[in-house]
Protein backbone atom coordinates (compact mmCIF):
# COMPACT_ATOMS: atom_id res chain seq x y z
CA UNK A 1 0.00 0.00 0.00
CA UNK A 2 1.40 3.52 -0.59
CA UNK A 3 1.95 6.00 2.13
CA UNK A 4 4.17 7.53 4.12
CA UNK A 5 6.81 5.64 6.74
CA UNK A 6 7.89 8.13 9.59
CA UNK A 7 10.49 6.47 11.68
CA UNK A 8 11.25 6.22 14.42
CA UNK A 9 8.14 6.55 16.37
CA UNK A 10 9.56 7.61 20.13
CA UNK A 11 13.39 9.21 19.90
CA UNK A 12 14.88 10.51 23.01
CA UNK A 13 17.59 12.95 22.87
CA UNK A 14 19.82 14.43 25.60
CA UNK A 15 20.10 18.48 25.37
CA UNK A 16 22.58 19.20 23.11
CA UNK A 17 22.88 16.52 20.83
CA UNK A 18 21.04 17.12 17.09
CA UNK A 19 18.64 13.95 15.41
CA UNK A 20 17.46 12.91 12.20
CA UNK A 21 13.86 12.17 11.74
CA UNK A 22 12.91 9.77 9.00
CA UNK A 23 9.94 10.56 6.25
CA UNK A 24 10.06 8.46 3.23
CA UNK A 25 7.04 8.31 0.95
CA UNK A 26 5.93 5.58 -1.40
CA UNK A 27 3.06 7.55 -3.20
CA UNK A 28 5.34 9.57 -5.90
CA UNK A 29 4.23 12.81 -4.05
CA UNK A 30 5.94 15.51 -5.43
CA UNK A 31 5.70 18.08 -2.63
CA UNK A 32 6.75 17.05 1.35
CA UNK A 33 6.31 19.07 4.34
CA UNK A 34 7.33 18.96 8.12
CA UNK A 35 4.52 20.09 10.53
CA UNK A 36 5.76 20.09 13.88
CA UNK A 37 2.63 19.98 16.80
CA UNK A 38 1.92 20.63 20.29
CA UNK A 39 -0.35 20.34 22.96
CA UNK A 40 -3.08 22.83 22.51
CA UNK A 41 -1.41 24.19 19.40
CA UNK A 42 -2.28 23.62 15.95
CA UNK A 43 -0.12 21.96 13.52
CA UNK A 44 2.81 24.60 12.47
CA UNK A 45 5.04 24.21 9.44
CA UNK A 46 8.50 23.20 9.62
CA UNK A 47 10.17 22.94 6.28
CA UNK A 48 8.24 22.36 2.74
CA UNK A 49 9.98 21.03 -0.44
CA UNK A 50 8.03 21.09 -3.98
CA UNK A 51 10.75 19.66 -5.91
CA UNK A 52 14.03 17.52 -5.15
CA UNK A 53 16.86 19.54 -4.52
CA UNK A 54 14.75 22.56 -3.47
CA UNK A 55 13.15 23.41 -0.09
CA UNK A 56 11.75 25.99 1.65
CA UNK A 57 11.68 27.45 5.55
CA UNK A 58 8.17 28.03 7.11
CA UNK A 59 6.88 29.60 10.10
CA UNK A 60 9.34 27.79 12.42
CA UNK A 61 12.51 26.97 10.76
CA UNK A 62 14.96 28.20 13.19
CA UNK A 63 16.72 25.23 15.10
CA UNK A 64 16.02 22.68 12.19
CA UNK A 65 17.19 21.51 8.84
CA UNK A 66 16.56 19.58 5.84
CA UNK A 67 17.21 18.14 2.45
CA UNK A 68 15.78 16.77 -0.42
CA UNK A 69 18.12 14.61 -2.09
CA UNK A 70 15.26 11.91 -3.60
CA UNK A 71 11.54 12.80 -4.34
CA UNK A 72 10.51 10.20 -1.97
CA UNK A 73 12.73 10.84 1.11
CA UNK A 74 12.79 14.40 3.41
CA UNK A 75 14.57 13.85 6.55
CA UNK A 76 14.32 16.06 9.26
CA UNK A 77 17.42 17.18 11.71
CA UNK A 78 16.66 19.12 14.24
CA UNK A 79 19.52 20.44 16.18
CA UNK A 80 20.88 21.67 19.33
CA UNK A 81 20.36 24.83 18.50
CA UNK A 82 16.22 23.85 18.84
CA UNK A 83 15.58 25.57 22.36
CA UNK A 84 11.81 23.30 22.73
CA UNK A 85 12.60 20.47 20.53
CA UNK A 86 10.35 18.13 22.62
CA UNK A 87 6.79 17.34 20.26
CA UNK A 88 5.39 15.65 17.97
CA UNK A 89 6.76 15.59 14.46
CA UNK A 90 4.67 15.03 11.65
CA UNK A 91 5.54 14.70 7.77
CA UNK A 92 3.15 15.19 4.94
CA UNK A 93 3.32 15.02 1.22
CA UNK A 94 1.05 16.59 -1.87
CA UNK A 95 0.90 15.74 -5.27
CA UNK A 96 0.90 18.50 -7.66
CA UNK A 97 -2.32 19.68 -8.91
CA UNK A 98 -3.61 18.92 -5.41
CA UNK A 99 -3.94 20.85 -1.99
CA UNK A 100 -5.08 17.69 0.09
CA UNK A 101 -1.79 16.62 2.20
CA UNK A 102 -1.71 12.75 3.28
CA UNK A 103 0.20 12.44 6.61
CA UNK A 104 2.76 9.97 8.22
CA UNK A 105 1.83 8.79 11.79
CA UNK A 106 4.37 10.79 13.26
CA UNK A 107 7.32 10.46 15.60
CA UNK A 108 7.68 12.24 19.00
CA UNK A 109 11.22 13.67 20.55
CA UNK A 110 11.40 13.89 24.00
CA UNK A 111 14.64 15.77 25.13
CA UNK A 112 15.57 14.75 27.89
CA UNK B 1 -2.26 37.63 9.41
CA UNK B 2 -5.01 34.73 8.67
CA UNK B 3 -6.17 32.85 11.79
CA UNK B 4 -8.28 29.34 12.20
CA UNK B 5 -10.11 29.10 15.43
CA UNK B 6 -11.62 26.30 16.12
CA UNK B 7 -14.84 25.57 18.92
CA UNK B 8 -15.10 24.02 21.50
CA UNK B 9 -11.46 22.89 22.20
CA UNK B 10 -13.45 19.71 23.81
CA UNK B 11 -17.03 18.20 23.55
CA UNK B 12 -18.56 15.45 25.24
CA UNK B 13 -21.45 13.88 23.90
CA UNK B 14 -23.33 10.17 24.61
CA UNK B 15 -23.49 8.08 22.04
CA UNK B 16 -26.57 9.16 19.66
CA UNK B 17 -26.37 12.59 20.49
CA UNK B 18 -25.87 14.87 17.79
CA UNK B 19 -24.02 17.99 17.75
CA UNK B 20 -21.24 20.74 15.52
CA UNK B 21 -18.05 21.32 15.68
CA UNK B 22 -17.09 24.82 14.24
CA UNK B 23 -14.21 26.68 12.48
CA UNK B 24 -14.01 29.77 11.94
CA UNK B 25 -11.40 31.77 9.57
CA UNK B 26 -9.95 35.39 8.60
CA UNK B 27 -9.11 34.54 5.16
CA UNK B 28 -9.53 36.75 2.34
CA UNK B 29 -10.06 34.67 -0.79
CA UNK B 30 -10.02 31.43 0.39
CA UNK B 31 -8.73 28.68 -1.96
CA UNK B 32 -10.10 25.63 0.11
CA UNK B 33 -11.07 24.54 4.15
CA UNK B 34 -10.33 21.49 4.78
CA UNK B 35 -10.84 18.98 7.61
CA UNK B 36 -9.14 16.45 9.42
CA UNK B 37 -9.47 13.22 11.69
CA UNK B 38 -6.61 12.77 14.44
CA UNK B 39 -6.56 9.97 16.83
CA UNK B 40 -4.27 9.94 19.47
CA UNK B 41 -0.73 9.80 18.87
CA UNK B 42 -1.03 9.16 14.76
CA UNK B 43 -1.37 11.25 11.68
CA UNK B 44 -4.43 13.11 10.49
CA UNK B 45 -6.33 11.68 8.46
CA UNK B 46 -8.34 13.81 5.87
CA UNK B 47 -12.10 14.02 5.84
CA UNK B 48 -13.31 16.94 3.12
CA UNK B 49 -12.64 19.77 0.92
CA UNK B 50 -14.60 22.67 0.60
CA UNK B 51 -14.08 25.73 -1.43
CA UNK B 52 -17.64 27.87 -1.72
CA UNK B 53 -19.82 29.17 0.54
CA UNK B 54 -23.31 27.03 0.34
CA UNK B 55 -20.83 23.88 -0.27
CA UNK B 56 -21.68 20.99 1.83
CA UNK B 57 -19.64 17.06 1.93
CA UNK B 58 -21.27 14.26 3.89
CA UNK B 59 -19.47 10.65 4.80
CA UNK B 60 -21.25 8.75 7.03
CA UNK B 61 -22.36 9.98 10.11
CA UNK B 62 -20.11 13.83 9.39
CA UNK B 63 -21.40 16.08 7.29
CA UNK B 64 -18.98 19.85 6.65
CA UNK B 65 -20.58 22.49 5.19
CA UNK B 66 -19.18 26.12 4.48
CA UNK B 67 -20.23 30.02 4.90
CA UNK B 68 -17.97 32.72 3.97
CA UNK B 69 -16.68 33.30 7.29
CA UNK B 70 -16.74 29.62 8.65
CA UNK B 71 -17.64 26.06 8.31
CA UNK B 72 -19.28 23.35 10.83
CA UNK B 73 -18.78 19.72 11.02
CA UNK B 74 -21.84 18.13 11.59
CA UNK B 75 -21.79 14.47 13.84
CA UNK B 76 -25.00 12.72 13.51
CA UNK B 77 -25.91 9.99 16.29
CA UNK B 78 -22.10 9.72 16.54
CA UNK B 79 -20.54 6.59 18.31
CA UNK B 80 -17.63 5.88 20.71
CA UNK B 81 -15.03 4.84 17.76
CA UNK B 82 -16.28 8.94 16.35
CA UNK B 83 -13.73 9.88 19.47
CA UNK B 84 -11.06 11.68 18.14
CA UNK B 85 -9.67 14.85 17.33
CA UNK B 86 -10.73 16.87 14.75
CA UNK B 87 -8.82 19.74 12.72
CA UNK B 88 -9.64 22.15 10.63
CA UNK B 89 -7.30 24.21 8.43
CA UNK B 90 -7.11 26.70 5.53
CA UNK B 91 -5.21 27.36 2.46
CA UNK B 92 -5.31 31.09 2.03
CA UNK B 93 -5.12 32.77 -1.26
CA UNK B 94 -1.51 33.96 -1.68
CA UNK B 95 0.43 31.42 0.33
CA UNK B 96 2.58 28.96 -2.42
CA UNK B 97 3.38 25.02 -2.10
CA UNK B 98 -0.36 24.69 -0.32
CA UNK B 99 0.75 26.05 2.27
CA UNK B 100 -2.02 25.40 5.05
CA UNK B 101 -3.24 27.17 8.18
CA UNK B 102 -4.28 24.85 10.99
CA UNK B 103 -6.80 25.27 13.54
CA UNK B 104 -6.06 24.11 17.39
CA UNK B 105 -8.71 21.26 16.95
CA UNK B 106 -11.60 20.07 18.26
CA UNK B 107 -11.36 16.92 20.96
CA UNK B 108 -14.14 14.73 20.35
CA UNK B 109 -15.20 11.91 23.15
CA UNK B 110 -18.60 10.05 22.71
CA UNK B 111 -19.35 7.94 25.70
CA UNK B 112 -21.16 4.80 25.29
Amino acid sequence: DGGITQSPKYLFRKEGQNVTLSCEQNLNHDAMYWYRQDPGQGLRLIYYSQIVNDFQKGDIAEGYSVSREKKESFPLTVTSAQKNPTAFYLCASRTTGANVLTFGAGSRLTVL
Amino acid sequence: EDQVTQSPEALRLQEGESSSLNCSYTVSGLRGLFWYRQDPGKGPEFLFTLYSAGEEKEKERLKATLTKKESFLHITAPKPEDSATYLCAVHPPQTSGSRLTFGEGTQLTVNP
